[in-house]
């Protein structure tokens, strides 16, 4: 089973900032938090992931709490490309090939 | 990042024939592959993972003589549905690890485009 919940779906406007919750309370001090999203009838693509720092690249930025037991996805300027399903997964460290376990992730809208 | 293929993109088959789809990692070397399926407005489910070498690792309640993985070399994995019917129809996506070859910069899965089965 997942070990992430997420809203079922969200919407925002185009240019805006778009912010995605996760909670993860049960994650465990070696794993790490993994963000995908699949645009529709494609395969997944890799946004961010992180330990327990923020992260931020050229695609998202990654808020995660000091607790660890949730984060947010923030994507700065949401733009009509990005309506996408967006999962998020904890896994362990990177390094080792571990398996991605995908819950039922977020169906963000984005609005023209 | 990582570019991985499949092929067919998408295939149509009469029930009870049985279906092959390719996997390639066209640009790294991959040892670990991944096989998902995904139904409509589902998530993905993870299938089984395959080791270049050696036989597949199934997840629970995934009929491995039903789902056929062949990881024959770093960078092709196939996965053949056997005696297909309606009831397999679906989307399915494979993935490959490219940790081993360094191409992975955050130890990322890398995905392919998918492959549509549609059972008759």
């Amino acid at each position: 089973d997942a070990k992430t919940t997420q809203p079922t779906s969200m919407d925002c406007a185009e240019g805006r900032a778009a912010n995605l919750p996760c909670n993860h309370s049960t994650i465990s001090g070696n794993e790490y938090v993994y963000w995908y999203r699949q645009i529709h009838s494609q395969g997944p693509q890799y946004i961010i992931h992180g330990l327990k720092n923020n992260e931020t690249n050229e695609m998202a930025s990654l808020i995660i709490t000091e607790d660890r037991k949730s984060s947010t996805l923030i994507l700065p300027h949401a733009t009509l490309r990005d309506t996408a399903v967006y999962y998020c997964i904890v896994r362990e460290a990177p390094g080792s090939s571990y398996k991605l376990i995908f819950g039922s992730g977020t169906r963000l809208l984005v609005r023209p | 990042g990582a570019v991985v293929s499949q092929h067919p993109s998408w295939v149509i088959c009469k029930s009870g024939t049985s279906v092959k789809i390719e996997c390639r990692s066209l640009d790294f070397q991959a040892t670990t592959m991944f096989w998902y399926r995904q139904f409509p407005k589902q998530s993905l489910m993870l299938m089984a993972t395959s080791n270049e070498g050696s036989k597949a690792t199934y997840e629970q309640g995934v009929e491995k003589d039903k789902f056929l993985i062949n990881h024959a070399s770093l960078t092709l994995s196939t996965l053949t549905v056997t005696s297909a019917h309606p009831e397999d129809s679906s989307f399915y996506i494979c993935s490959a690890d490219a940790t081993a070859s360094g191409r992975a910069v955050h130890n990322e899965q890398f995905f392919g485009p998918g492959t549509r089965l549609t059972v008759l």
